[in-house]
């Protein structure tokens, strides 16, 4: 069974930074893309970023692109989500998402909220 | 970017009534590349239709997808309880996008 467990959240200044993780167990995660999706409070999914299983190849949103950096850490089974110069519209829960082989849609996590408020 | 268009954005319906949603895309999706996700308050979103007709693991036959080129839906047949919620397509021909969501109340 694929599980996706998402952690680092918290309340941040404008401008600051955080890293979220995403551990993850029930499959060879090294074999699949991995995907952040959020959802700011009260409205629809904004797919933010994704990389690659075989080559850790990266993709990135307009909205977070220069200021979001997504990785893997194969050995540790867990993906990360650097995020810097945040701003009030990054609130939202993020979700860790496993791509399926070949094409990206979706088993989630059950995310973690990141709120980004003076 | 491929904008998604979902309609309605409400749907009122009984238990047992027949609810048909609708997903639009600004760019035609050659290989069908439509998934179909319904999200419970306080969950994360579940994975119901892939290929624009594939039921994932698990989901009941109740759920159908079906549609091609920029035109897509979901129905369910009849309604149970548990299936109000909210519904997200999702294109992944290209980089991703979702539908702004349909949500299925009950009348």
């Amino acid at each position: 069974e694929v599980q996706l467990l998402e952690s680092g959240g918290d309340l941040v200044q404008p401008g600051g930074s955080l890293r979220l993780s995403c551990a993850a167990s029930g499959f060879a995660f090294s074999s699949y893309a991995m995907s952040w999706v959020r959802q700011a409070p009260g409205k629809g999914l904004e797919w933010v970023s994704a990389i690659s299983g075989s080559d850790a190849k990266t993709y990135y949103a307009d909205s977070v692109k220069g200021r979001f950096t997504i990785s893997r850490d194969s050995s540790k089974n867990t993906l990360y989500l650097q995020m810097n110069s945040l701003r009030a519209e990054d609130t939202a829960v993020y979700y860790c998402a496993k791509s399926y082989t070949n094409a990206w849609y979706y088993d989630w996590g059950q995310g973690t909220l990141v709120t980004v408020s003076s | 970017e491929i904008v998604l268009t979902q309609s309605p954005g409400t749907l009122s319906l009984s238990p047992g009534e027949r609810a048909t949603l609708s997903c639009r895309a600004s760019q035609s999706l050659s290989n069908s590349q439509i998934a179909w996700y319904q999200q419970k308050p306080g969950q994360a979103p579940r994975l119901l239709i892939y290929g624009a007709s594939s039921r994932a693991t698990g989901i009941p036959d109740r759920f159908s997808g079906s549609g091609s080129g920029t035109d897509f839906t979901l129905t369910i047949s009849r309604l149970e309880p548990e299936d109000f919620a909210v519904y997200y397509c999702q294109q992944y021909g290209s980089a991703p996008t979702f539908g702004g969501g349909t949500k299925v109340e009950i009348k």
